[in-house]
C-alpha cells in the first residue's frame, strides 16, 4: 500500500518568512495530494490540493508543487503570519489490496510562526 | 450546513467499559471514515464505509466496530476499552473516495 513520509516534523520561522514542508510517497499510481491544516483542539481542514495532471497550484500565500517522477510534493507558505501556526498534514491517495482508494496521511509537521 | 458533527467531545472510560462515538454528516456524502490520532502522530484509519450497509477495515481496526445503517450516520463502537485506545478520534466524510475529506471536531477519549 501507499506510504507517505513528511519532513521536517517541526519548523519554527519568524513572521514574514517563508515555510516549506516536503512529502514523499511510494505508490506511483497515486493521483490526488491534499494538504490539511490542524489547529489546536480542532479537526484537520483542507487548505489546498493538487491532482497528478498539474505540476503546481497556488492560492494566495499558499502553493503546492508536485514532482511525479521523483514522487514528492511540497507545500510553500509565503509571508507567514502567527495564525499560520498549526500542524500541517500531507496525504496521498493510495490503492488498497481490495482495489479501493483511500487517503494515506503523513505524520504531520508542527509550524510555529514567531511574531 | 453543520458539516460533520461528533459527540461526545470528551470522555473518560474505565478499562473494560464500552461506548459508542457518534458521527453525523449532512452533506449527503457516500464515503465516511473513522481515524485515530495519537499524540505527535498522524491519522490512522480505523474503519471506513462507502455507503449505507457497507463497511470495511482500515489500518487499525482491532478493538472497534462500526455500522452504517443510513447515509448520514457512522457510529464507532468500542468494546472492552483498553488504555491503548486512549486517543483523539476523528470522523470524516467525502464524495468519491479520493476526494476532499471533511473532518469533524474530534472526540478526546481517555481510558484509565
Amino acid at each position: 500500500g501507499e506510504n507517505v513520509e513528511q519532513h521536517p516534523s517541526t519548523l519554527s520561522v519568524q513572521e514574514g518568512d517563508s515555510a516549506v514542508i516536503k512529502c514523499t510517497y511510494s505508490d506511483s499510481a497515486s493521483n490526488y495530494f491534499p494538504w490539511y491544516k490542524q489547529e489546536l483542539g480542532k479537526g484537520p481542514q483542507l487548505i489546498i490540493d493538487i491532482r497528478s495532471n498539474v505540476g503546481e497550484k497556488k492560492d494566495q500565500r499558499i502553493a503546492v508543487t508536485l514532482n511525479k517522477t521523483a514522487k514528492h510534493f511540497s507545500l510553500h507558505i509565503t509571508e507567514t503570519q502567527p495564525e499560520d501556526s498549526a500542524v500541517y498534514f500531507c496525504a496521498a491517495s493510495g490503492i488498497e489490496k481490495g482495489g479501493s482508494e483511500k487517503l494515506v496521511f503523513g505524520k504531520g509537521m508542527k509550524l510555529t510562526v514567531n511574531p | 450546513n453543520a458539516g460533520v458533527t461528533q459527540t461526545p467531545k470528551f470522555r473518560i472510560l474505565k478499562i473494560g467499559q464500552s461506548m459508542t462515538l457518534q458521527c453525523t454528516q449532512d452533506m449527503n456524502h457516500n464515503y465516511m471514515y473513522w481515524y485515530r490520532q495519537d499524540p505527535g502522530m498522524g491519522l490512522k484509519l480505523i474503519y471506513y464505509s462507502v455507503g449505507a450497509g457497507i463497511t470495511d477495515k482500515g489500518e487499525v481496526p482491532n478493538g472497534y466496530n462500526v455500522s452504517r445503517s443510513t447515509t448520514e450516520d457512522f457510529p464507532l463502537r468500542l468494546e472492552l476499552a483498553a488504555p491503548s485506545q486512549t486517543s483523539v478520534y476523528f470522523c470524516a466524510s467525502s464524495r468519491p473516495s479520493a476526494d476532499t475529506q471533511y473532518f469533524g471536531p474530534g472526540t478526546r477519549l481517555t481510558v484509565l
